[in-house]
This record gives structure tokens, sequence and C-alpha cells, in this order.
């Protein structure tokens, strides 16, 4: 299985600071034959579901702000929130979906400092 | 925008078989384009991808459940199913069905899941 490794399990930020998360894969999820990695993000708000944030490891899904951003490629990624808002408090999950089984990273907590 | 609706018991005994349905509105679990899938998360815990089905009934599951797991579609009530045997207290979780972004003209599979339930809490318990 492929084994997502987030990081930090929970940040506190200031309104309007920035906030990264890290996600390592333990193997590649870079497909070679549409040059495209398989992995994604989402956003999970306490007693709701997850919501897709980003796809292709940096291309954002549709109605999600722009201060949402990502990037990465192979084995090594990050989200970006670029100015932290109060609803941006929530658990942020990787996933890759390159291998069954599908995996995802074990969560970040973000709260406000 | 299709929407998802989990529905079945909020109490399993345990050994007893977990049994849910996801009813599909506003697409078709007949698209050929579609993995539908089941995703679970125990309480205070990460997401668990369990399985999914595709319409033909073409199935893949998580090896870590796949000797307790049956997952189905029925394309004549525009749903699918999943079916969890010997459940214990460890198999207690708020369970999801999600459809994922299916594949692209190409034929490349697109992944993620951009459609999900709402999620219904499944509780384990004599």
């Amino acid at each position: 299985d492929i084994v997502l490794t987030q990081s930090p399990g929970s940040l506190a930020v200031s309104l309007g600071e920035r906030a990264t998360i890290k996600c390592q894969s333990s193997h590649s999820v870079f497909y070679t034959s549409n040059n495209k990695n398989y992995l994604a993000w989402y956003q999970q708000k306490a007693g709701q579901p997850p919501k897709l944030l980003i796809y292709w490891a940096s291309t954002r899904y549709s109605g999600v702000p722009d201060r949402f951003s990502a990037s990465g490629s192979g084995t090594d990624f990050t989200l970006t929130i670029s100015s932290l808002q109060a609803e941006d408090v929530a658990d942020y999950y990787c996933h890759q979906y390159h291998s069954t089984p599908w995996t995802f990273g074990q969560g970040t907590k973000v709260e406000i400092k | 925008q299709v929407q998802l609706l989990e529905s079945g018991p909020g109490v399993v005994k345990p050994s007893q078989t977990l049994s849910l349905t996801c009813a599909v509105s506003g697409g078709s679990v007949r698209n050929g384009s579609f993995y539908w899938n089941w995703i679970r998360q125990h309480p205070g815990k990460g997401l668990e991808w369990i399985g999914y089905v595709y319409w033909s009934g073409m199935t893949s599951y998580n090896p870590s459940l796949k000797n307790r797991l049956t997952i189905s579609v029925d394309t004549s009530k525009n749903q699918f199913s999943l079916k969890l045997s010997s459940v214990t207290a460890a198999d207690t979780a708020v369970y999801y069905c999600a459809r994922d972004r299916g594949f692209d003209r190409s034929g490349y599979y697109q992944g993620a899941l951009e459609s999900w339930g709402q999620g219904t809490l499944v509780t384990i318990s004599s």
C-alpha cells in the first residue's frame, strides 16, 4: 500500500497568515502516461463530509477559493492557504488515487492562533 | 450535481452483517465514467477507503476488509450497497459513499472523490 505521511499533525495560524501542510508519499504517485500526479487534497469541517479542494496535485476544484494552492510531484506535496480565514478551520487530508487501495494521509488539523 | 444519500441501521450487533445503501440522485450509476466508492472514518480518526463498484458490477476492495466485504450496484434502483460481515467494535465508524471524477475522454482515470454523501454513523454494539 502507498503510505501518505502528513505534517504537521496540527497547526495554529493567525488570521491572514499562511498555513502550509506537507504530504509525503512512500511511492511516487506520478503517472507517466498522462504526466499527472494522482494526488488530491480535501477539507473536512467538523460534522461534515470531506470536500475536494485540489486534484492532480495542483488543480483547484470548481468553486475553491484561490487562497488555496498546492504543488509537488512524485512523492512530495504541499497544500498552502495563503491567508487563513476563520472558515478555513478544518482537518485537511491528502489522498492518493494512483494505486489501490486508495489511501489517505492521517490528517492535519488547522486552527486559529 | 449528483447527490448521494447513505441509509442503513445505526446499530449493528457484533458478529452480524453491516448493510448500507447509497441512493444516487442527479446522476446515474449506469454512467460508465465513474467508480462508486465507500469510505469510512473511525470516531475522531482519519479516512479509510473501503472499496468501489463500477456500473458493470466490477469491484475493487481494500485488502484489509476484502474477506468480509461485498459492494454491489443496483442500476434499476440507481443505488449501490455495502455489506460487511462479522463486524466487531473496530467497525464502528461514520460510513460515507462517494463518487469520483471518473475517466476523461482519453480513458485516463481522473480519480479524486468529488461528490460525497453526508455520512452515516454505524455503531457496533450488543
